[in-house]
């Protein structure tokens, strides 16, 4: 069974902090590592997709990394807003099952003004 | 594109009823997936199709739940009968396997089972 684990579960932060969490996942049999932002009451939509070792993407304030040797993966935000506040979720697809993506249960991101 | 349509988007129904869960693609995407989420377990892929043939349904809780795609453009998760516990929110989504392979979600379906 595969594990994808993140971490904190949530998080309250104030607007103007700077915020980073965590995606475990196995490192064996690694083919991509997704982030996905889902806002309440909305669909989750693709943020990042990272195939390589040491990949790093940016979009705005929001970039990620990625160490697929030791198996996690980091999401940061930099001075978060509070329109940032939405669940992100990483998910994991192995070199079998292709396509098949193993989610985990989130991070809850609130960002108070 | 309109996007992932997922029809209906509330669905009440009583224990024991037939529940029938309805998803169209976004056109030209090859790769459809059901999934549910709930509080407990996050995001559980139920089963994925490709070219409207079913890869993997080993997320599949059991015979209570099937899932068809008669063409590329619409597909269906069915419960009978359903039971409380498939209280969930089930979301469909679609990819196409070229290029950066990533998943478009539908609104999903607020299923309850009373």
């Amino acid at each position: 069974i595969l594990n994808v684990e993140q971490s904190p579960q949530s998080l309250h932060v104030q607007e103007g902090d700077s915020t980073n969490f965590t995606c475990s996942f196995p490192s064996s049999n690694f083919y991509a590592l997704h982030w996905y932002r889902w806002e309440t009451a909305k669909s989750p939509e693709a943020l990042f997709v990272m195939t390589l070792n040491g990949d790093e993407k940016k979009k705005g304030r929001i970039s990620a990394t990625l160490n697929t040797k030791e198996g996690y993966s980091y999401l940061y935000i930099k001075g978060s807003q509070p329109e940032d506040s939405a669940t992100y979720l990483c998910a994991f697809m192995g070199n079998t099952g292709f396509q098949k993506l193993v989610f985990g249960t989130g991070t809850r991101l609130l960002v108070s003004p | 594109d309109a996007g992932v349509i997922q029809s209906p988007r509330h669905e009440v129904t009583e224990m024991g009823q037939e529940v029938t869960l309805r998803c169209k693609p976004i056109s030209g995407h090859d790769y459809l997936f059901w999934y549910r989420q709930t509080m407990m377990r996050g995001l559980e892929l139920l089963i994925y199709f490709n070219n409207n043939v079913p890869i993997d349904d080993s997320g599949m809780p059991e015979d209570r739940f099937s899932a068809k795609m008669p063409n590329a453009s619409f597909s269906t998760l069915k419960i009978q009968p359903s039971e409380p516990r498939d209280s969930a929110v089930y979301f469909c989504a679609s990819s196409f396997s070229q290029g950066v392979v990533r998943l478009f979600f539908g609104s999903g379906t607020q299923l309850s089972v009373l």
